[in-house]
């Protein structure tokens, strides 16, 4: 069965730049786009970026552009976010998410369990 | 501040119908996106609960409808159960290429 397994996440300084991963399995990972979405405590869902089945295109929410960076090792199956000159505001669950269809846009049928990020010193 | 607008929370006795609103604009909803939603019970993961504006993936309960038009859509939970009590969350993606969430409804069956 389809499963997304996030893990990086830890308490992290400021301005530190921690990498999460998301191991996929149970689909064919190279066919679908992925994202990453996360979860401030207590808060709502926040959209954070996304990536093609190829690594060929990539968007960011203007929350994190230019210091989060996704990417994808097709070879190991595996998704990345990595966060740079993190702020108190990136403290939240991120979850990665695999869309429904072989696209890069849609619905997101499988989520991660979620690997909380709490930014603190 | 989320893009996509739905009431904070809804309620509803059990075997009552409650519907939760998801209001966009133009450039995401109203630009001809899809519309989905999402239950997430605390602790865990979101589920998907409707796709592409009106599908139900295989397992959810057809008391479980949703439907778009225009700049909105809304989700309709019919003959409500306890189970049922979660939060929902509308997404989409707007012109700029971005996902957008709407900012969650807290559901509570009384």
């Amino acid at each position: 069965q389809v499963k997304l397994v996030e893990s990086g996440g830890g308490v992290v300084q400021p301005g530190r730049s921690p990498r999460l991963s998301c191991v996929a399995s149970g689909f064919s990972f190279t066919s679908y786009g992925m994202h990453w979405v996360r979860q401030a405590p207590g808060k709502g869902l926040e959209w954070v970026a996304v990536i093609s089945h190829d690594g060929s295109e990539k968007y960011y929410a203007d929350s994190v552009m230019g210091r989060f960076t996704i990417a994808r090792d097709n070879s190991k199956n595996t998704l990345y976010l990595q966060m740079n000159s993190l702020r108190a505001e990136d403290t939240a669950v991120y979850f990665c998410a695999k869309v429904i269809v072989g696209s890069t846009w849609g619905s997101f049928d499988y989520w991660g369990q979620g690997t909380l990020v709490t930014v603190s010193s | 501040q989320s893009v996509l607008t739905q009431p904070p929370s809804v309620s509803g006795a059990p075997g009552q119908r409650v519907t939760i609103s998801c209001t966009g604009g133009s450039s995401n909803i109203g630009a001809g996106y899809d519309v989905h939603w999402y239950q997430q019970l605390p602790g865990t993961a979101p589920k998907l609960l409707i796709y592409a504006n009106t599908l139900r993936p295989s397992g959810v309960p057809d008391r479980f409808s949703a439907s778009k038009s225009g700049t909105s859509a809304s989700l309709a939970i019919s003959g409500l159960q306890a189970e049922d009590e979660a939060d929902y969350y509308c997404q989409s993606y707007d012109s700029s290429l971005r996902g957008v969430f709407g900012g969650g409804t807290k559901l509570t069956v009384l």
